[in-house]
């Protein structure tokens, strides 16, 4: 069956390493998604591309970046990691524009 | 700006006491809006989508139903695995290119035997 998979599931780190977390998706879907979930707010758009070479900032893009090399992964990079990026994040993809999108099991960050 | 917001934050009911969840959006037009189940330490699972006022979708002890300014989820009957967060993404026309979901801050539901 076709899923989306993200690693590590749990990470602990520093405040100033560069962490990147992983995103791999079997269902060919071009479009692909990053959040973040916090307490006391919805799950907010971090990147997002609509295929191979494409990225594109959402709403709360500073401190992270992305690149696509391919069509199954999207990993999502922390430049210099801060207290505020620890949260929830999720990965998900949608087969067209607009349709709805299949979320990851997401991985927990914990910066200290 | 867009937004959509849910209520209430948290609701309890016995198992088999129907009742309704909310969602209500503000967007300058509605291209499509979204229902997701979230279990404790997963990822949110898609459930519906709507497109237009009027709209009516059903899963088993779920309906959802959309009018111009929100949109519904109906629990009939509900067991104690339906205990979950539910939540609401709206996707709105923001200008050409736009594809983006605005999520509300959910729904705790806990069905109690």
């Amino acid at each position: 069956d076709a899923e989306i998979t993200q690693s590590p599931r749990h990470k602990i780190t520093e405040t100033g390493r560069q962490v990147t977390l992983a995103c791999h998706q079997t269902w060919n879907h071009n479009n692909m998604f990053w959040y973040r979930q916090d307490l006391g707010h919805g799950l907010r758009l971090i990147h997002y591309s609509y295929g191979v070479q494409d990225t594109n900032k959402g709403e709360v893009s500073d401190g992270y970046s992305v690149s696509r090399s391919n069509t199954e992964d999207l990993p999502l990079t922390l430049e210099s990691a801060a207290s505020s990026q620890t949260s929830v994040y999720f990965c998900a993809s949608s087969e067209n524009l607009g349709s709805e999108q299949y979320f990851g099991p997401g991985t927990r960050l914990t910066v200290t | 700006e867009d937004q959509v917001t849910q209520s209430p934050e948290a609701l309890r009911l016995q198992e088999g006491e129907s009742s309704s969840l909310n969602c209500s959006y503000t967007v300058s037009g509605l291209r499509g809006l979204f229902w997701y189940r979230q279990d404790p330490g997963k990822g949110p699972e898609f459930l519906f989508t709507l497109y237009s006022a009027g709209e009516e979708k059903e899963k088993e002890r779920l309906k959802a139903t959309l009018t111009k300014k929100e949109s519904f989820l109906h629990i009939t009957a509900p067991k104690p695995e339906d205990s979950a967060t539910y939540l609401c993404a709206v996707h709105p026309y923001s200008g050409a290119g736009s594809y983006q979901l605005t999520f509300g801050k959910g729904t705790k539901l806990s069905v109690i035997p």
